[in-house]
């Protein structure tokens, strides 16, 4: 089946630890993104790429990193500089970017 | 910055009736509008997407967008108890250096009532 697969469903994180969280797709897509949730709140962006090997800082990049060494993955790691890292994290891909985007089923992190 | 605004809500609609979903955006650049639709600990999930001024219908959904106004809404026909959830409105535009991702709305919470 085609789609995006994001692991862990659920991650807890200790103060002062870097965590990684994976996300690959089959889907044959560009762009991938990376979005922080908070309760009550709509998505905002982390991270972007639009190609293998380049990606773009969204709105909230500082305490992230991510990669894009290959097209089907992008990675995004939450370093021990993101002060507040407890969200819903959700991957998506899309064609291009700017068009439609499909999600995977998220990762919910909890610093412990 | 780009902004995308929705009513929070809860928006509450009897069982069967239409449910109108609005949605503002700042960026007169944007080019691509859509809707998700996510129930409660879920990710989102595309239910329409939309480009040009006027409507596009797809089942009980219609889309519509006034550029011109910089408006967005969403219809929802004959609403069921399942389509109780959050809706989020996207946007997507070339801000001079390509598209940048999509930015959302925070979201109106619907609930159909039975």
């Amino acid at each position: 089946d085609g789609g995006i697969t994001q692991s862990p469903k659920y991650l807890f994180r200790k103060e002062g630890q870097n965590v990684t969280l994976s996300c690959e797709q089959n889907l044959n897509h560009d762009a991938m993104y990376w979005y922080r949730q908070d309760p009550g709140q709509g998505l905002r962006l982390i991270y972007y790429s639009q190609i293998v090997n380049d990606f773009q800082k969204g709105d909230i990049a500082e305490g992230y990193s991510v990669s894009r060494e290959k097209k089907e993955s992008f990675p995004l790691t939450v370093t021990s500089a993101q002060k507040n890292p407890t969200a819903f994290y959700l991957c998506a891909s899309s064609i291009a970017d700017g068009t439609e985007a499909f999600f995977g089923q998220g990762t919910r992190l909890t610093v412990v | 910055q780009k902004e995308v605004e929705q009513n929070s809500g809860p928006l509450s609609v009897p069982e069967g009736a239409i449910a109108s979903l609005n949605c503002t955006y700042s960026d007169r650049g944007s080019q691509s509008f859509f809707w998700y639709r996510q129930y409660s600990g879920k990710s989102p999930e595309l239910i329409m997407s939309i480009y040009s001024n006027g409507d596009k219908e797809d089942g009980r959904f219609t889309a519509q967008l006034n550029k011109a106004s910089q408006y967005v809404s969403l219809l929802i026909r004959d609403s069921q108890p399942s389509d109780s959830a959050t809706y989020l409105c996207a946007a997507s535009g070339d801000s001079g250096g390509g598209a940048d991702g999509l930015t959302f709305g925070k979201g109106t919470h619907l609930i159909i009532q039975p």
